[in-house]
């Protein structure tokens, strides 16, 4: 198995401008995160789908941002316009969960995408 | 709430052995992990451990776990330099399976 894969692996961008993160989850895996990472303020949750559905889009910081998954296979993060705030490591994760009162939760991390706004 | 604390930065010789702690504060967790993340990399899952276990032995590592003080430990024995690298602690908790909370992570440092 290829593992999550991200693109692009960095992005530099002007503020103002739109970009677009991408991600395949792990097949067979029914559940999605994207997080962001930071020196100041660490591994944020930004998004969480389940089964393709968003569930918790709680730790989007801003009407910017936006993540779509429109199949299994495939997710989107973007932000638009971004700032240089927005500068962070970008992580896609995949999981199984099985519910059912099982809360183990491993969760496979892609390889980050690292994003400067200037 | 959720809130997963943990020293930031650790120091240790090659050979010796590595000791990372972490405090968490929810009592309902269930499952608490050990990720690890080298240099431009994504975290990897190191090892678990159940809440109703106290101790854990895979290898090299072993965790322990203190429910009464919420308190979790990774030891790693004979700390190698390729064990250079942040290690985050994280929780999940039966209301929210789906979510971990992670600590801040621990950047630990092996000098020869």
């Amino acid at each position: 198995d290829a593992g999550v894969i991200q693109s692009p692996r960095h992005e530099v961008t002007e503020m103002g401008q739109e970009v677009t993160l991408r991600c395949k989850p792990i097949s067979g895996h029914n559940s999605l995160f994207w997080y962001r990472q930071t020196m100041m303020r660490g591994l944020e949750l930004l998004i969480y789908f389940n089964n393709n559905v968003p569930i918790d889009d709680s730790g989007m910081p801003e009407d910017r941002f936006s993540a779509k998954m429109p199949n299994a296979s495939f997710s989107t993060l973007k932000i638009q316009p971004s700032e240089p705030r927005d500068s962070a490591v970008y992580f896609c994760a995949s999981s199984l969960v099985r519910g059912g009162g099982s809360s183990y939760n491993e969760q496979f991390f892609g390889p980050g995408t690292r994003l400067t706004v200037l | 709430g959720e809130d997963v604390e943990q020293s930031l930065f650790l120091s240790v010789r090659e050979g010796d052995s590595s000791v990372i702690n972490c405090t968490y504060t929810d009592s309902s967790s269930t499952y608490l992990y050990w990720y690890k993340q080298e240099p431009g990399a994504g975290l990897q899952l190191l090892t678990y451990i159940f809440s109703n276990m106290d101790m854990k032995q895979d290898q090299r590592l072993t965790v322990l776990l203190n429910k009464k003080d919420k308190h979790l430990s990774l030891r790693i024995a004979d700390t190698q330099t390729g064990d250079s690298a942040i290690y985050f602690c994280a929780e999940s908790m039966a209301r929210n399976d789906y979510k971990l909370s992670f600590g801040a992570g621990t950047t630990v440092t092996v000098r020869a």
